[in-house]
């Protein structure tokens, strides 16, 4: 059974510093992982996609890695705004069965001005 | 503008009485599936559907039922909702589960009293 850790729970840091979110996934078999942004009390915003024989994806201020083999992923979120402020969401599309998406239960990141 | 809707965003009720919660996407997707969100657990998949006419159970499905008559439709319905199924609940869509993004409606938080 696939299950997704994301470590720390937690986050707080100054406005400007780069940050890294972990994702640690227990089963390779996967299409792909997703990481999102989910605001207080909203839906989820998709962030980045990355499928399974990639490495790494980029957005703006956003860099995801994958390592597959070793079950992990990063968020790398580059010179941190108050406006990042929110809970990530790390995913994962397991292969076989309903192909739904496994979630981490998040990190809640805080960035303070 | 490509989106998930869901209605209604905000539901209070009482035991017992059948309510149906709807979930509409405008992308021409093939897949679809509804999500709960409850603190401490996560994001839990509770049913969906590969195409109109086909849909299977998720990790959560006691209490619910969904139908896929439109490709474009697949609500999700309580026919006798108790406490608790009090949750966020989240409708997601992609062109086909495998190595496809999903995209997240807006949320329905649901008061069973």
């Amino acid at each position: 059974k696939q299950e997704v850790t994301q470590i720390p729970a937690a986050l707080s840091v100054p406005e400007g510093e780069n940050l890294v979110l972990n994702c640690s996934f227990t089963d390779s078999a996967i299409y792909n992982l997703q990481w999102f942004r989910q605001d207080p009390g909203k839906g989820l915003t998709s962030l980045l996609l990355i499928q399974s024989s990639q490495r790494e994806q980029t957005s703006g201020r956003l860099n995801a890695s994958l390592d597959k083999s070793s079950g992990r992923s990063t968020l790398y979120i580059a010179a941190s705004q108050p406006g990042d402020s929110a809970t990530y969401l790390c995913a994962v599309l397991s292969q076989g069965g309903s192909e739904k998406l496994v979630f981490g239960k998040g990190t809640k990141l805080t960035v303070n001005p | 503008e490509a989106q998930v809707t869901q209605n209604p965003r905000y539901l209070i009720t009482v035991t017992g009485k059948k309510l149906t919660v709807t979930c509409s996407q405008n992308m021409n997707h093939e897949y679809m599936s509804w999500y709960r969100q409850d603190p401490g657990l996560g994001l839990r998949q509770i049913y969906y559907s590969m195409n109109v006419e086909v849909t299977d159970k998720g990790d959560v499905p006691e209490g619910y039922k969904v139908s896929r008559k439109e490709k474009r439709n697949f609500p999700l319905i309580l026919e006798s909702p108790s406490p608790n199924q009090t949750s966020l609940y989240f409708c997601a869509s992609s062109f086909g589960a495998s190595y496809n993004e999903q995209f997240f409606g807006p949320g329905t938080r649901l008061t069973v009293l």
